[in-house]
């Protein structure tokens, strides 16, 4: 398999602008979860799905974020209106039957770097 | 609430020494913690999961302790290596609800290790 694919990797746009990440999970696995990682405050869990259905999103920062996920091979993170603070680097990650408390391994996209000017 | 702390934030060590990276956390109700790889530009890659009820989990040169009661984590590497230069993030699973993220990785902010040859 190909991994945990996210587009773009980067992307520099102008405040006010909507954004939008894009991810693949690896086939058959059946949770799904965007974080965001940033210098200050690391790595952050923004939302999570489980068979394509959001399961806990409060970790999203603010109404301007919002992530669907149509189908068990993609999921989309948009932000409308983007501001400079929402530069980080947004990752992807997938896994399989993420409930069983026994942690099987998560695996991560390479990540989309945001810089909003 | 959850934290995990990583101290140093960067350690920089000539190739061929033996050292060892620490994580502490502040809740010892947790599932499992894990030990990731971070190269720059890149996602997290896994390398070690610990369980609970373990006390240490080794992968060739890399060994992770676990002191649940202390709250406590080490990832030892021996003999290193220029090609371990990467930031070493570990992760905790909580088995308690921390506001609607139950059983989700809380991250520390990683350690930046540069190993020089």
């Amino acid at each position: 398999d190909a991994g945990v694919i996210q587009s773009p990797r980067h992307e520099v746009t102008e405040m006010g602008q909507e954004v939008t990440l894009r991810c693949k999970p690896i086939s058959g696995h059946d949770y799904l979860f965007w974080y965001r990682q940033t210098m200050m405050r690391g790595l952050e869990l923004l939302i999570y799905f489980n068979n394509n259905v959001p399961i806990d999103d409060s970790g999203m920062p603010e109404d301007r974020f919002s992530a669907k996920m149509p189908n068990a091979s993609f999921s989309t993170l948009k932000i409308q209106p983007s501001e400079p603070r929402d530069s980080a680097v947004y990752f992807c990650a997938s896994s399989f039957r993420q409930a069983i408390p026994s942690g099987n391994t998560i695996y991560f996209g390479e990540g989309s770097w945001l810089t909003v000017v | 609430k959850q934290e995990v702390t990583q101290i140093p934030a960067a350690l920089s060590v000539p190739e061929g020494e033996n050292l060892v990276l620490n994580c502490s956390f502040t809740d010892s109700a947790i599932y499992n913690l894990q030990w990731f790889r971070q190269d720059p530009g890149k996602g997290l890659t896994s390398l070690l999961l610990i369980q609970s009820s373990q006390r240490e989990q080794t992968s060739g040169r890399l060994n992770a302790s676990l002191d649940k009661s202390s709250g406590r984590s080490t990832l030892y590497i021996a003999a290193s290596q220029p090609g371990d230069s990467a930031t070493y993030l570990c992760a905790v699973r909580p088995s308690v609800n921390y506001g609607g993220s139950q059983g989700n990785l809380i991250f520390g902010k990683g350690t930046k290790l540069s190993v020089k040859p």
